[in-house]
């Protein structure tokens, strides 16, 4: 197993233009975790699945963030009509399932967004 | 609100001497995990060490160790014989649980320089 996967690993876009980016997790974890981190900042909590289910999504996300995990494998950020207060690094997380302890979350290496 | 807090933006420590990085948290729950997160330049977030509240027991990994005060909510990451490869912003995060959904909750961060 080789962690969790994100690709790209940077993008560089026109503002307006949509962008996707994607997260494959460590195989047996079922929980899936995507934050946004700015320069100089720790990281703040974008949403949470749980296999395919997305339980929460953070009031930070607009409508023009959407995300998904079908079949609670990898999972896709989309960020429609992209603005340049969206650059920043998107970090995916994973984690196992909760028995007898939680055994913290492992991080993707990012993918860092550049909005001109 | 959960919150987190980290006091130091910035520490130097001599390479081989020990340094401590501060932490305090704000939680009304009696149960919980908290960790301590590197990320060195390269950006992957690696988790350090780990806590659960209901341990007394601080939590030590090699020559990394937590000073865990529950009731002053007070969780502070000490690192013995201080080596080059540990300079990285060190992240502490609460783990946030409500209903079905859970995050960490990060604080902003401590740059640590090791100095040779």
């Amino acid at each position: 197993d080789t962690g969790v996967s994100q690709n790209p690993r940077h993008k560089i876009t026109k503002r307006g233009q949509n962008v996707t980016f994607r997260c494959d997790p460590i195989s047996e974890h079922n929980r899936l975790y995507w934050y946004r981190q700015t320069l100089g900042q720790g990281p703040e909590f974008l949403t949470y699945f749980q296999n395919e289910a997305q339980l929460e999504k953070s009031r930070l996300l607009s409508d023009r963030f959407s995300a998904e995990r079908p079949k609670g494998s990898f999972s896709t950020l989309e960020i429609q009509r992209t603005e340049q207060g969206d650059s920043a690094m998107y970090l995916c997380a994973s984690s196992p399932p909760v028995s007898g302890g939680h055994y913290g979350y492992t991080f993707g290496s990012g993918t860092r967004l550049t909005v001109v | 609100a959960q919150t987190v807090t980290q006091s130091q933006p910035e520490m130097s420590v001599q390479e081989a001497e020990t340094v401590t990085l501060s932490c305090t948290y704000d939680t009304s729950e009696s149960d919980y995990y908290l960790f301590w997160y590197k990320q060195p330049p390269s950006r992957q977030m690696i988790l350090v060490i780990r806590q659960e509240a209901y341990k007394q027991q601080n939590a030590t990994e090699n020559r990394f160790s937590v000073n865990f005060q529950k009731a002053a909510k007070s969780f502070s990451l000490k690192i013995s014989d201080s080596q080059l490869g540990d300079a990285a912003m060190y992240f502490c995060a609460y783990r946030f649980t409500q209903g079905g959904s859970e995050k960490l909750v990060f604080g902003k961060g401590t740059k640590l320089t090791v100095n040779p």
